[in-house]
């Protein structure tokens, strides 16, 4: 069972750069999220999707976009890439939006930006 | 918004239960007490929450106190695949977990 996949696990780009980062879950969860983490930060949610054709901005969006494919997969993309944006990215999923639910991580996407 | 206190560092000897604390004074009503783990490099992994009852899954155990300020999450027989940051988090808004600085345990041989 792989749970929360995520692709690439590592990348390098310069200043200006566009990417898309994969997630993908095969848990048949509604609820998909995006999450960097800095260090001495913690972890900070980008996007979310509570199900499949919503998406909704969490803490830091600015920089980045979301597209929920379908039920399975949520990607995020950085239109014109910052050194800021420099990060490790998490994708995670779970049964449903809210607090009574345990989110489930991938194993992120280390970025780099020169 | 309820707010999280870890000691920063604990070690364990390998076989051995590993009690890892959590004060949540502030905790309210409707906040669930979750945690998670973090090994070096891989994502954060779910161990076990709970609201009001103690619970017990096949990684771990959550006691909460009866006034729900402070919680532990015990591992009954620590392996040294288990040295890891161990987060506590109760605060959960808008859809986004808060993970802290977390409890670094390591496993000794």
């Amino acid at each position: 069972n792989a749970g929360v996949t995520q692709t690439p696990k590592f990348q390098v780009l310069k200043t200006g750069q566009s990417m898309t980062l994969q997630c993908a879950q095969d848990m048949n969860h509604n609820s998909m999220y995006w999450y960097r983490q800095d260090p001495g930060m913690g972890l900070r949610l980008i996007y979310y999707s509570a199900s499949e054709g919503t998406t909704d901005k969490g803490e830091v969006p600015n920089g980045y976009n979301v597209s929920r494919l379908n039920k399975r997969e949520f990607s995020l993309r950085l239109e014109s890439a910052a050194p800021s944006q420099t990060s490790v990215y998490f994708c995670a999923s779970s049964e449903a939006p809210g607090a009574s639910q345990p989110q489930h991580f991938g194993d992120g996407t280390r970025l780099s930006i020169l | 918004d309820a707010k999280t206190t870890q000691p920063p560092s604990m070690d364990c000897a390998e076989g051995r239960a590993a009690n890892l604390p959590c004060n949540h004074s502030t905790i309210s009503g409707n906040e669930y007490v979750y945690w998670y783990r973090q090994i070096h490099s891989q994502g954060p992994q779910y161990i076990i929450h709970g609201l009001k009852n103690n619970e017990t899954n096949e990684m771990a155990s959550l006691i909460i106190t009866e006034d729900r300020k402070s919680s532990t999450l015990i591992l009954p027989h620590a392996t040294l695949r288990d040295t890891a940051v161990y987060y506590c988090i109760v605060r959960v808004t808008g859809n986004q977990f808060y993970f802290g600085t977390g409890t670094s345990l390591t496993v000794i041989p």
